[in-house]
């Protein structure tokens, strides 16, 4: 596709349910990265893939977040065990990947809102 | 660790104005700056990036300086549109710290 592609764009999960959230990149862009926006704040960083290789997880805020990308190209963000403060916008982005440390220009997907009830 | 800090955190203008978005970062080491645009339920859309070398990028009314030195990114709007209401974040770094944005409200 031209963007990035998340799916589903809206869901509402029972407190306890484990949700997957799905991005597609844009393709041929090496670096692939997930945020979480609550509302009325910036996104906040969650976890960065270059390729396959999970690079920088520290931003995942529990144990209960994994996110993984096997072929290098699709990532899927779990949760298992929602919990309401869990609810918010994951945004996914991904880039070229450029050399000497830098990603260059990254481009974002709409979103996934999630909603724990 | 690195912080982000946008002000003003939300701003009003008639139609037509000249404005000045501010963006502050604590660590100067980074390797570029991203202003991006976000409305309403929606992504963020990419603005300007600005590479660590360089001190300024300008697309059409939009022109975005850095000056690491200083920890400190400003993003200037030439005369002001209703459409260009939004949200207006900034993020550093190959992670991309974000700040929490400025929202702009422009009236015709």
């Amino acid at each position: 596709g031209a963007g990035v592609s998340q799916s589903p764009r809206y869901k509402v999960a029972k407190r306890g349910q484990d949700v997957a959230l799905r991005c597609d990149p844009i393709s041929g862009h090496v670096s692939l990265f997930w945020y979480q926006q609550a509302l009325g704040q910036g996104p906040e960083f969650l976890t960065y893939f270059q390729n396959e290789a999970q690079l920088d997880k520290s931003g995942l805020p529990s144990d209960r977040f994994f996110a993984e990308r096997p072929e290098g190209s699709v990532s899927t963000l779990k949760i298992q065990r929602t919990q309401q403060e869990d609810s918010a916008v994951y945004l996914c982005a991904s880039s070229l990947g450029l050399a000497g440390g830098t990603t260059g220009e990254l481009f974002f997907g709409e979103g996934s809102r999630l909603t724990v009830l | 660790k690195q912080e982000v800090t946008q002000i003003p955190a939300a701003l009003s203008v008639p139609e037509g104005e000249n404005l000045v978005l501010n963006c502050s970062f604590t660590d100067s080491a980074i390797y570029n700056l991203q202003w991006f645009r976000q409305d309403p339920g929606k992504g963020l859309t990419s603005l300007l990036l600005i590479q660590s070398s360089q001190r300024e990028q300008t697309s059409g009314r939009l022109n975005a300086s850095l000056d690491k030195s200083s920890g400190r990114s400003t993003l200037y709007i030439a005369a002001s549109q209703p459409g260009d209401s939004a949200t207006y974040l900034c993020a550093v770094g190959t992670a991309l710290i974000f700040g929490k944005g400025t929202t702009l409200s422009v009236s015709s």
